[in-house]
């Protein structure tokens, strides 16, 4: 079935690092692509998303890259603040409109 | 806007206890999901609903939780009788009625079964 892979955190930076977290996918078919961002004690909000190949989302100087030949969707942001700590998930569109989601990444940037 | 309401925030039950959550989407949002998220895991589709009919129910522990959606706007998540495993956080999300549509999320009930 369909599944998302993401890199296992925590990941720690500081603050104006460059941010990198891998999600790679498996699917049938070309879904819809997603990052979802948790930020601590708030609901899921949706980051950014791309609806096909080469398609690039980007959102708040966060960037990801639909690549259809390697199946993978990666975050990146060329500077993080410390506002940017939260918990990052990878998803997948499903047939019906539902989310598959990874299982997330943690995200903390030191001042 | 109004977002997606849950109620409650958090509940802490005994095996074998009952439970119920209650979510209230966004107007005008024909779509609803619940979905599970145990710690340390992403989110997990229970069930969703397309106004008040059932879309997707396969991942639905059928023996034990159900739920409905009456009148195609507010929706019930019910567990009965909880088990340990069944500790998570229970998100509903609603979307307009596409695939590509946003789905916006709630806060989440939190369940502690003991």
């Amino acid at each position: 079935g369909d599944s998302v892979t993401q890199m296992e955190g925590p990941v720690t930076l500081s603050e104006e690092a460059f941010l990198t977290i891998n999600c790679t996918y498996t699917a049938t078919g070309y879904p819809s692509l997603f990052w979802y961002v948790q930020y601590p004690g708030e609901g899921l909000q949706l980051l950014l998303k791309a609806t096909k190949a080469d398609d690039k989302g980007s959102n708040k100087g966060f960037e990801a890259t639909y690549r259809k030949e390697t199946t993978s969707f990666h975050l990146e942001k060329g500077s993080v603040q410390v506002s940017d700590s939260a918990v990052y998930f990878c998803a997948l569109g499903g047939s019906q409109g539902n989310l598959i989601f990874g299982k997330g990444t943690k995200l903390s940037v030191k001042p | 806007e109004a977002g997606v309401a849950q109620s409650p925030r958090y509940k802490i039950i005994e095996k074998r206890q009952s439970v119920a959550f209650w979510c209230n989407p966004i107007s005008g949002h024909a779509t609803l999901y619940w979905y599970q998220q145990i710690l340390g895991q992403g989110p997990k589709l229970l069930i969703q609903f397309q106004n008040n009919g059932v879309v997707d129910d396969s991942q639905l522990p059928k023996d034990r939780f159900s739920a409905e959606r009456l009148k195609g706007v507010d929706s019930t998540l019910k567990i009965q009788p909880a088990k340990l495993e069944d500790s998570a956080v229970y998100l509903c999300a609603s979307s307009l009625a596409s695939r590509t549509a946003e789905a916006f999320f709630g806060q989440g009930t939190r369940l502690t079964v003991v």
